[in-house]
């Protein structure tokens, strides 16, 4: 079936340092790719929305020089955390949009757990 | 603007019995309505959804939920839990339209006691 691959699934980094999480659709080609954040307990809110080879769309209150997204192809997107703080850290979701067979849909990915020192 | 609802954070039940998770959406426009399943720090599992035609959706794992545009719902229901259901289920609600933007609900955690 349709995967949506993260990696890492976890990571570490000191204050500071830029991480890079990435997003791949494994099955299909996903010409629309969401970003999501999590805090424990919490919902998930939505952070961006990147279509293939355009610039993401970010959600009001969200710093897209912070939070950079690409999308460059139509099985790959990035998220980088620039200067990451502690208060960055957070379970960071994907997803994608995709056709896989007759059905047009969104898969998850497994997410990654940012965790900044 | 679309938002979701969900009533009660924590919903208890006993092993056997039935399952039922509140969801209520607003939109503007017409919606189509998800419930996903999260299990502990992982992602989100598709269980069924509303695309606007059949209004009784029937998912994965014996799950189904109904549509009512009078009620502006979309509840979630299992007629008998199973221990591996506990879980957090989020409602979510997006434009009937090509974007699949998700907005979520704050989700409901599903204790199962035995």
């Amino acid at each position: 079936g349709a995967v949506v691959s993260q990696h890492p699934s976890r990571v570490i980094c000191k204050s500071g340092t830029s991480v890079k999480i990435e997003c791949r659709s494994l099955d299909f080609q996903a010409t629309t790719m969401f970003w999501y954040r999590q805090f424990p307990k919490q919902s998930l809110m939505l952070m961006a929305t990147s279509n293939e080879g355009s610039k993401a769309t970010y959600e009001q209150g969200v710093e897209k020089d912070k939070f950079l997204i690409n999308h460059a192809s139509l099985t790959l997107s990035t998220l980088t955390v620039t200067s990451a703080h502690p208060e960055d850290s957070s379970f960071y979701i994907c997803s994608a949009r995709g056709t896989v067979g007759s059905e047009n849909t969104i898969y998850f990915g497994e997410g990654s757990w940012l965790t900044v020192v | 603007a679309q938002s979701v609802t969900q009533l009660g954070s924590h919903v208890s039940v006993s092993e056997g019995a039935l399952v039922l998770l509140r969801c209520n959406y607003s939109s503007s426009v017409p919606p189509y309505l998800f419930w996903y399943v999260q299990y502990p720090n992982q992602g989100l599992q598709l269980l069924l959804k509303y695309t606007s035609a059949a209004t009784l959706v029937k998912g994965i794992n014996g799950f189904e939920a109904e549509f009512k545009k009078s009620e502006t719902s979309f509840h979630l229901t299992k007629p008998s839990a199973h221990m591996s259901d506990a879980a957090e289920y989020f409602c979510a609600v997006s434009r009937m339209d090509s974007s699949y933007k998700l907005i979520f609900g704050s989700g409901t955690r599903l204790l199962v006691r035995p």
